[in-house]
């Protein structure tokens, strides 16, 4: 089947370690995205990626880092500067058949991570 | 800074009773406008919205965008226990076809039998 997947569900973590966060999708789409949702304030974007080899910083990227060796992977690692890690993060991908206005975005089932 | 607004943030109500979702914005370089429903995990989508007055539906679902007062309202009639959800409105914004989402807080929705 087609689709998002993130692992794991649920991720524990002693302050001051660095953690990565798996998003793989198999939907052949161009971009990928990452997101962090905490309760209240709806999804925030931390960064995202056009194509292999590229991405950019979204609107809260400090404290985390990203790569895009291939275009079915798209990791994010939490690092131990991000101050406030615990959150529930998604991860996105949209393909070019959407079409130019911006179409939907494909999500993950996400990650609970919660810093101990 | 690009701006997405939703009211309310939440709302209890009965089945059968119909709803209103607020959805306002202010960005630069709009493209579209998103509705998804969040239960448990990920977000679903539900509409994309790019020309104003004209309404898009689903079943009991249906919304509208107004591109001149910057806002767009999702309505769902005869509402059941299963529409109680987080709905996610998402403005697209940016100069390529891969643009940047910038979501509201979402609106919890719960509704009792």
């Amino acid at each position: 089947d087609g689709g998002i997947t993130q692992s794991p569900k649920y991720l524990f973590r002693k302050e001051g370690q660095n953690v990565t966060l798996s998003c793989e999708q198999n939907l052949n789409h161009d971009a990928m995205y990452w997101y962090r949702q905490d309760p209240g304030q709806g999804l925030r974007l931390i960064y995202y990626s056009q194509i292999v080899n590229d991405f950019q910083k979204g609107d809260i990227a400090e404290g985390y880092s990203v790569s895009r060796e291939k275009k079915e992977s798209f990791p994010l690692t939490v690092t131990s500067a991000q101050k406030n890690p615990t959150a529930f993060y998604l991860c996105a991908s949209k393909g070019t058949h959407a079409g130019g206005l911006g179409g939907e975005q494909f999500f993950g089932p996400g990650t609970r991570l919660t810093v101990l | 800074e690009d701006k997405v607004v939703q009211s309310p943030l939440s709302l209890v109500v009965h089945e059968g009773d119909t709803v209103t979702l607020n959805c306002s914005y202010e960005v630069t370089n709009f493209r579209s406008l998103l509705w998804y429903k969040q239960e448990k995990k990920a977000p679903t989508f539900l509409f994309m919205l790019t020309s104003s007055g004209i309404e898009k539906k689903s079943g009991r679902l249906s919304s509208i965008l107004d591109k001149k007062e910057l806002f767009s309202i999702l309505n769902i009639t005869a509402t059941q226990t299963g529409d109680s959800a987080v709905y996610l409105c998402a403005v697209v914004v940016g100069g390529t076809s891969y643009g940047k989402l910038t979501f509201g807080q979402g609106t919890i929705l719960t509704v009792h039998p």
